[in-house]
């Protein structure tokens, strides 16, 4: 267990589904993190929440839509999925944007 | 664009050898570089953060340097071991609202 807990650790789902995916910290981190990793490419950053205030990522699909209650909660709301979003999706946190990151690990989504 | 650049892409090494896996960045402005290791199906577990006015960091077997200027740093692991194998990943962080840029990776197999 490194700290910070991702739910569920796998999901299968239906294009016209909607599910959503969980991560959790107490760590006391002030900034916390979605990125997507697929096979043959670089993590890439979805969004960043520091201290619940979210930074835009103009990349990513509206069907993806985060929400962070507070600072230990962040979520992944997803609809509408292509199979070309089956990824590894993985939460972080840090004590602050550059230092002390902790990753999950990860949920291993497949899209159907 | 930050673009960070792992080379080689795989290694495969009997144990007991000394390796050295490269990393590069094209824009050097950054704040710190990091190094994880990802095992199959995990999360990443940070190793090493190099901070920009830093030359290098060890932790046991583990070195790590920066030549920020040049855009490279190289991750050096003594006496490899079975329990090595993994996938190395770096990460270069630039600050503001920026998350991490990370490279690809290198895929480490130590054969006993």
């Amino acid at each position: 267990e490194t700290g910070v807990t991702q739910t569920p650790r796998h999901l299968v789902m239906g294009m016209t589904n909607k599910k959503s995916l969980k991560c959790e910290q107490h760590l006391g981190h002030n900034a916390m993190y979605w990125y997507k990793q697929s096979a043959k490419k670089p993590l890439e950053l979805m969004f960043v929440y520091s201290l619940e205030e979210r930074v835009e990522n103009n990349s990513v699909p509206s069907r993806f839509s985060p929400e962070c209650p507070n600072s230990s909660h962040l979520f992944l709301h997803l609809h509408t999925l292509q199979p070309e979003d089956s990824a590894l999706y993985l939460c972080a946190s840090s004590q602050d944007r550059g230092h002390g990151y902790t990753f999950g690990s990860g949920t291993r989504l497949t899209v159907v | 664009k930050q673009e960070v650049t792992q080379i080689p892409a795989a290694l495969s090494v009997p144990e007991g050898e000394n390796l050295v896996l490269n990393c590069s960045f094209t824009d050097s402005a950054i704040y710190n570089l990091q190094w994880f290791r990802q095992d199959p199906g995990k999360g990443l577990t940070s190793l090493l953060l190099i901070q920009s006015s830093q030359r290098e960091q060890t932790s046991g077997r583990l070195n790590a340097s920066l030549d920020k200027s040049s855009g490279r740093s190289t991750l050096y692991i003594a006496a490899s071991q079975p329990g090595d194998s993994a996938t190395y990943l770096c990460a270069v962080f630039r600050g503001g609202a920026d998350g991490l840029t990370f490279g690809k990776g290198t895929h480490l197999i130590i054969q006993p």
